[in-house]
């Protein structure tokens, strides 16, 4: 199976921060990926799919990036709304595979 | 509006069965594939298999086979999981996704999730 290695575990970030979290495969997934916000209590929400193509009515303060075994998640302006657990998740082989989480807060 | 709307909260006992079910709307339910997920508290989320809605055809992670049986009714736009013998490694939340292929496989909706607590 292929290992989805998430970092870091957590973060926190003040108002208006860049924010970047990053997702390293354990081989070429060959921009195979998405990202997924998930809040206490809900289920995950699509935010980036294809490595870089932003899902429709997320906000385009997301983006993504990278490629190869390396990704990464980009929050340009940190607001509220954006705390939660963001996951990982490789599409090029099944099982399908997710990252452990990088949990966000508010500073 | 595309929704999925996930069976309630299941309270079971060591050894049995449960049957989880994923009503469907506001889609062609037999032109996409539904994957099933677990999440354990606070711990990553693990692909357990997917089905198709057209055809019944499904695909499985190994680590859950013999573990979940995926199915559906195309009559009423619902799929169901199977899961049996049930331990308490089987306490979860467990979410129906649809699957969206934008060149590779995603999760573009998903249900509300369901606890499922193995307890005597």
């Amino acid at each position: 199976d292929i290992q989805m290695t998430q970092s870091p575990a957590s973060l926190s970030a003040s108002l208006g921060e860049t924010v970047t979290i990053q997702c390293r495969a354990s081989e070429d997934i060959y921009s195979g990926l998405a990202w997924y916000q998930q809040k206490p209590g809900k289920s995950p929400q699509l935010l980036i799919y294809g490595a870089s193509s932003l899902q429709d009515g997320v906000p385009s303060r997301f983006s993504g990036s990278g490629s190869g075994t390396q990704y990464s998640l980009k929050i340009s302006s940190m607001q509220t709304e954006d705390e939660g657990v963001y996951f990982c998740q490789q599409g090029l082989k099944y099982p399908l595979t997710f990252g452990s989480g990088t949990k966000l807060e508010i500073k | 509006e595309v929704q999925l709307q996930q069976s309630g909260a299941e309270l079971v006992k060591p050894g049995a069965s449960v049957k989880l079910s994923c009503k469907t709307s506001g889609y062609t339910f037999s032109n996409y594939y539904m994957s099933w997920l677990k999440q354990m508290p606070g711990q990553n989320i693990e692909w357990i298999g997917n089905i198709y809605g057209g055809n019944g055809g499904t695909g499985y992670n190994q680590k859950f086979k013999g573990k979940a049986t995926l199915t559906v009714d195309k009559s009423s736009s619902t799929a169901y999981m199977d899961l049996s013998s049930l331990t308490s490694e089987d306490s979860a939340v467990y979410f129906c996704a649809r699957g969206r292929y934008y060149g590779y496989p995603y999760f573009d909706y998903w249900g509300q999730g369901v606890m499922v607590t193995v307890s005597s």
